[in-house]
């Protein structure tokens, strides 16, 4: 079964600080990872989406990148400000077409 | 063009009650997940259909819970005799393709139920 981890899972910066949120899965027979925001009491909203057979996907200050062989994604958040205070959640599907989440990481980034 | 909308937006139930919670995805998508998300977790996979075939309900914790796509668009998602550990956010997302493959998940804003 997939087991989906993030780090860390909660984490507080000040504004301009660029991010690493880390996001680990135990099978690496995927077919894409997806990283979304949910903002409180919000449904989630897609950032980035990964096909298995890219390493990397950008939209402006987001990046994230998939090294599917050691299970591992990255997104890096430059130039955080306080509008990106959020939960970020990535989700992986597999063979089972079923996405499996992550428990999120909460992110504060204040002024 | 309009995105996933999900009705109610809350719903306060009293434990034994049977509740509806409705999700109306974008036109033309093909797959419909309905989640449970509990406070302080990702959602947790209940049900999914392709069209109107319901192909995986694995998720589903207890026969209290049934879902449905009649005609392949609206869904509707049943929790009967509602118990209080139903109490959680019910998320509902589509996509163009076929399960979580190739497309973007699109998620409505969910339905917060309560179970007192």
């Amino acid at each position: 079964k997939q087991e989906v981890t993030q780090i860390p899972a909660a984490l507080s910066v000040p504004e301009g600080e660029n991010l690493v949120l880390n996001c680990s899965f135990t099978d690496s027979a995927i077919y894409n990872l997806q990283w979304f925001r949910q903002d409180p009491g919000k449904g989630l909203t897609s950032l980035l989406l990964i096909q298995s057979s890219q390493r990397e996907q950008t939209s402006g200050r987001l990046n994230a990148s998939l090294d599917k062989s050691s299970g591992r994604s990255t997104l890096y958040i430059a130039a955080s400000q306080p509008g990106d205070s959020a939960t970020y959640l990535c989700a992986v599907t597999g063979g089972s077409y079923i996405p499996t989440f992550g428990r999120g990481t909460s992110l504060i980034v204040h002024p | 063009g309009a995105g996933v909308s999900q009705s109610p937006r809350y719903k306060v139930a009293k434990r034994g009650q049977d509740v509806a919670l409705r999700c109306d995805p974008i036109s033309g998508h093909v797959s419909l997940f309905w989640y449970q998300q509990a406070l302080g977790q990702g959602p947790e996979f209940l049900t999914y259909f392709q069209n109107e075939a319901q192909l995986d309900k694995s998720g589903l914790p207890s026969d209290r819970f049934f879902a449905e796509r009649p005609e392949g668009s609206v869904s509707t998602l049943k929790i009967q005799r509602t118990q209080q550990e139903d109490s959680a956010v019910y998320l509902c997302a589509s996509s163009l393709g076929q399960g979580g493959i190739g497309y973007e998940q699109y998620f409505g804003p969910g339905t917060r139920l309560t179970v007192t």
